[in-house]
């Protein structure tokens, strides 16, 4: 069965402080992976898309790591700012399943200041 | 260029009603899916459409119907509803059916009494 699981659940950071969030999948043939940031009530908006031979995707201060052998995915957030809080969803397609995704659960970043 | 739109941006309804969502794609996308996403949840995924026909069907019953329109715009509708329906449901467009970079629009948000 395909599925993406995310770790951990929730997260309290201080502002200014780095974090990694986790993603592990177990979706064949793997086609790419995406990490979305999503704001409460909004939409998802795409941070990084990695394919399989890529293993290291950055996008300002967040940076994407894949490890197509492992199956595992982190999401790397550097110098942590209040407007980071957000919901972190990491979402894998496969080859064979015509533009469909599959979401994890999503990580719930809360930054304190 | 307009990104993806939903409308409306909230609905409350009662159970057993019926409701229809909208969502016009970003310029140049044909293909739309629709996610349904529950309070702290991941996005699940309903439906897509591609040359205005059903392609793909996520495991929703059958209150859960759609239609695209020749201009790619499409609907989302919900009959007799359930107070398990209250969610977010998100419309994301892409090029065509096989590409599965999603872009999502903010969403609507449906609450059932």
């Amino acid at each position: 069965k395909n599925q993406v699981e995310q770790s951990p659940q929730s997260l309290i950071i201080l502002e200014g402080k780095n974090c990694t969030l986790q993603c592990n999948y177990t979706v064949s043939p793997f086609s790419n992976l995406r990490w979305y940031k999503q704001d409460t009530g909004r939409g998802p908006v795409s941070l990084t898309i990695m394919t399989f031979s890529e293993n290291t995707k950055s996008n300002g201060r967040y940076t994407a790591t894949l490890d197509a052998d492992t199956k595992q995915s982190s999401l790397h957030i550097t110098a942590s700012q209040l407007s980071d809080s957000a919901s972190y969803i990491c979402v894998v397609s496969a080859n064979n399943q015509g533009g469909k995704l599959i979401f994890g659960q999503g990580t719930e970043l809360s930054v304190k200041p | 260029d307009a990104g993806v739109t939903q409308s409306p941006t909230h609905l409350i309804k009662t159970r057993g009603q019926q409701v229809t969502l909208r969502c016009s794609p970003k310029s140049g996308h044909d293909t739309v899916s629709w996610y349904q996403q529950a309070l702290g949840q991941g996005p699940q995924f309903i439906f897509q459409y591609y040359e205005e026909e059903e392609r793909q069907r996520g495991n929703f019953p059958d209150r859960f119907s759609g239609h695209q329109f020749p201009n790619y715009s499409s609907e989302l509708n919900v009959n007799a509803l359930l107070l398990g329906d209250s969610a977010l449901y998100l419309c994301a467009s892409s090029l065509d059916q096989e590409d599965n970079e999603q872009f999502f629009g903010p969403g609507t948000r449906l609450t059932v009494l």
